[in-house]
């Protein structure tokens, strides 16, 4: 079935770029969405379809997709930044939902 | 307002059966494709199930087919995950979310419900 790869951590000074890996095997032939989830949480959907962002998302968070990595970056980061980044696909061949392991942003 | 509540977890003892509801509420909830999410305790999301908005496909992880059933009823605006033969795997906070964009089996997630904690135990 369909691989994605994540980092497992990532850190980042206040004020930074975050960026946030996902790789995939052609992951970018699929559409990726990317999912925020703050300790004790439901997830929330931070970008979708590589790039787009659903109202109420500031623009700091942006992605991009291309050949076998997908990419989300949190510009300015903030300390309410902090929480698991996860990023998921459709894998057509299997009809399953995939998503990556979970990156944890921690703002030092 | 626009929500999604989960309900129907709780302790049950490995091999035993157990039910959990997903009640829609401020949208209409048949056009939509729904999904079932858990999440063990400290580790990540993992999808379990997905049902296409007219009950049409469903789809399920490899770690759960044959033993949970997806199904929903648009009259009661609610979707279900009927699990059988739990075992001790299946502990975790089970989520049900909505898609984005109606009836497409691919769109992003955009409403998720706070879960339903599922404790196997004997």
């Amino acid at each position: 079935s369909y691989v994605l790869t994540q980092p497992p951590s990532v850190s980042v000074a206040p004020g930074q770029t975050a960026t946030i890996t996902c790789g995939g095997k052609n992951i970018g032939s699929k559409s990726v969405h990317w999912y925020q989830q703050r300790p004790g949480q439901a997830p929330v959907l931070v970008v979708y379809d590589d790039k787009d962002r659903p109202s109420g998302i500031p623009e700091r968070f942006s992605g991009s997709n291309s050949g076998n990595t997908a990419t989300l970056s949190i510009r300015g980061v903030e300390v309410g930044d902090e929480a698991d980044y996860y990023c998921q696909v459709w894998d057509d061949p299997s009809s399953h939902y995939v998503f990556g392991i979970g990156t944890k942003v921690t703002v030092l | 307002q626009v929500q999604l509540v989960e309900s129907g977890g709780g302790v049950v003892q490995p091999e035993k059966s157990l039910t959990l509801s997903c009640t829609a509420s401020g949208f209409s909830f048949s056009p939509y494709v729904m999904h079932w999410v858990r999440q063990a305790p400290g580790k990540g999301l993992e999808w379990v199930a997905v049902i296409f908005f007219d009950g049409s496909q469903k789809y399920y992880a490899d770690s759960v087919k044959g033993r949970f059933t997806i199904s929903k009823d648009d009259s009661r605006s609610t979707l279900y995950l009927q699990m059988n033969s739990v075992t001790v795997d299946d502990t975790g906070l089970y989520f049900c979310a909505r898609v984005r964009e109606k009836h497409f089996y691919d769109s992003a997630w955009d409403l998720w419900g706070q879960g339903t904690l599922v404790t196997v135990s004997s």
